[in-house]
Parts: structure tokens; sequence; C-alpha cells
């Protein structure tokens, strides 16, 4: 199976402050990664996929890089609705793999 | 609008059957491939099956294997879970899935409310 190592699990900071999260994987994925929020009580919502590509409705904020095989996600400038937990995911290959995601909170 | 909705879900012993389902609105069922995602409480999320746009094709993890079917009714615009010999590792709340434009590759973009499903004896 495909690991997928995402860091940091947790994470404290500032509005309007820069955000990145990262996620390792085991083995080469290609651009087959994508990336979720869930806020607390709530089913997850797809931020990214593609790597890159932003899901429908999604603020402009929110961007998705990779370097080989690690992946990224970045925060532009934090807002207090972007508060919740993220997780990347990856669709390369059955049985998809989630990261163990990471916590954001405000600071 | 994208709407899914999980039913189904609820208390049962270890051992016996249970069975999800997953009334889709607001899109072409047929033309996408479903998944179904669960989160035990308090954990990450952890995929479960997938199931092609017409039902050909299906996927498992390997620890449902055997036990969990996946399939769909596009008829009746439904996706089902049946889940046998449920054990209490498989307490988690159940959500049903799209592929993101019909694909598994490029994520889920809708998802359900998800239905709580509680092996205990």
């Amino acid at each position: 199976d495909i690991q997928m190592t995402q860091s940091p699990a947790s994470l404290s900071a500032s509005l309007e402050e820069i955000v990145t999260i990262t996620c390792q994987a085991s083995q080469n994925i290609g651009n087959w990664l994508a990336w979720y929020q869930q806020k607390p009580g709530k089913s997850p919502q797809l931020l990214i996929y593609g790597t890159t590509s932003l899901a429908d409705g999604v603020p402009s904020r929110f961007s998705g890089s990779r370097s080989g095989t690690q992946y990224s996600l970045k925060i532009s400038r934090l807002q207090v609705e972007d508060i919740g937990i993220y997780y990347c995911q990856q669709a390369s290959s059955t049985p998809y793999t989630f990261g163990a995601g990471t916590k954001l909170e405000l600071k | 609008e994208v709407q899914l909705v999980e039913s189904g879900g609820g208390l049962v012993q270890p051992g016996r059957s249970l069975k999800l389902s997953c009334a889709a609105s607001g899109f072409t069922f047929s033309d996408y491939n479903m998944a179904w995602v669960r989160q035990a409480p308090k954990k990450g999320l952890e995929w479960v099956a997938t199931i092609s746009y017409d039902g050909s094709s299906t996927y498992y993890r390997d620890s449902v294997k055997g036990r969990f079917t996946i399939s769909r009714d596009n008829a009746k615009s439904t996706l089902y879970l049946q889940m046998d010999s449920l054990r209490s590792e498989d307490t988690a709340t159940y959500y049903c899935a799209r592929g993101s434009g019909g694909y598994s590759e490029l994520g889920m973009d809708a998802w359900g409310q998800g239905a709580s499903v509680t092996v205990s004896s």
C-alpha cells in the first residue's frame, strides 16, 4: 500500500498568515493527489485535485504543488473559516490512502 | 444541487449484517464512479470501496474484502454497501462520496452527511 506521511499533525497560525501543509508519498503517485478540508462535525470537502487544480467554489488563497513525491497545500492568507482538519489523499492506486490529517487552529 | 443522503446505519452486534444506502440527486448518477469512505470516532479518513460508473468494476480495502459488497442501482440513483460479519473495528461514520469529474483518480468532490455504524454487543 502507498503510505502518505502528512505533516505537521497540528498547526497554530494567525489570521492572514501563510500556512503550508505537506504530504510525502511512499512511492510515485504522479499528480493523483487530492486535498480535503473537514470542519468539526461536518463531512470532508474537496479543495484540490490532480495536485494543483482548485475544486469548484474553493477560494483562490488555496493552492497545491508538488516536488517529486512531496506534495504541499498552501493557504496564502489564513481566514477564520479555514479552521479545521486537512487531509491529503493519493488517488493513484487502490487502496486509496489518506494522510493522518493536520489540525489547523487559530493562534 | 448535488446531494448524497446515506441511510441504514445503526447499532449492530458483532458478526451480524447491515446494509447502507446512499440516495443521489442533482447529477447524472450513472456517469460517476462512487465510493464509501469511513471515519472511526476521533480518527482520520479511510477509504473502504469504490465502484465504477456502470458497476462493472469494484475495489475494496483488504480489511473488508470478502465481508463488504459495494453495489449500485443506476435506475434508482442509489449506492449500497452490504456489510457482513461486522467487527468492532468497523465502527465508524460511513460516507458516500462521488468521484470528481466521474473519475476516482481526481478525488471525491461530493460527500454525504454520513451514516453512523456501531458494532457492539
